[in-house]
């Protein structure tokens, strides 16, 4: 099973190199999507967003792709760096306009080797 | 960073005594949030605030209880601690904009443990 700091599915990569990390998601009707970055001893930090009207947005260095039909969600990271080494995880948010709670994935732990 | 501040950041009590941790933010976010995580289950919400004096549960609320008095200030209390709410708790904000509700931002946490 997956868990915060202790038997997370783990992603290791070479610095320099570009980083994939998948999220399945649960609902087909959550129209919001968030990834979040967890550094050890530290809050998640926000790092891009989608919207379920679209398939791709980019950031610096960052790219977030989503695929509706089969629930998937992905996180790049190009020329990943020994900083951005942490947990990563997914967040969804289900329709409705008056629905602001997120439901978030257990995470990925990324180790970038320099 | 957000202005989110969290107190206190740890703190170790017994079982079966009051414990209340507190949320500050500076952002005048209309929302706040409380979540504890935990090995094997990620983020899980315990209670949040849609505005002053207005607060609902959320999917782990049992056992704790929260206030909110003012915009800046939300408040979660365990009224009596036990050793299942070992945690990290952390608190999160949020608003609503033109284009629909915007990403929460997180505090740092407060390492709780219950003894």
């Amino acid at each position: 099973g997956e868990s915060v700091g202790l038997h997370l599915p783990t992603l290791s990569v070479q610095e320099g190199d570009n980083s994939i990390i998948n999220c399945a998601y649960s609902n087909s009707a959550s129209d919001y999507f968030i990834w979040y970055k967890q550094e050890s001893g530290k809050g998640p930090q926000f790092i891009i967003d989608i919207r379920s009207n679209m398939d791709k947005r980019q950031g610096q260095r960052v790219t977030v792709l989503l695929n509706k039909t089969v629930k998937h969600l992905s996180l790049q990271i190009a020329a990943t760096q020994p900083g951005d080494s942490a947990v990563y995880f997914c967040a969804e948010r289900g329709s409705g306009g008056s629905n602001y709670k997120l439901t978030f994935g257990k995470g990925t732990l990324l180790t970038v080797n320099p | 960073d957000a202005g989110i501040t969290q107190s206190p950041r740890h703190k170790v009590t017994e079982t079966g005594t009051p414990v209340t941790l507190r949320c500050h933010q500076t952002e005048n976010h209309r929302y706040m949030y409380w979540y504890r995580q935990d090995p094997g289950h990620g983020l899980r919400l315990i209670h949040y605030s849609y505005g002053v004096k207005d607060t609902d549960k959320g999917e782990v609320s049992d056992g704790y209880s929260v206030s909110r008095s003012k915009t800046e200030d939300f408040l979660l209390t365990l009224e009596s601690a036990t050793s299942s709410q070992t945690s990290v708790y952390f608190c999160a904000i949020s608003e609503r904009g033109a284009g629909g509700f915007q990403p929460q931002h997180f505090g740092d946490g407060t390492r709780l443990s219950i003894l």
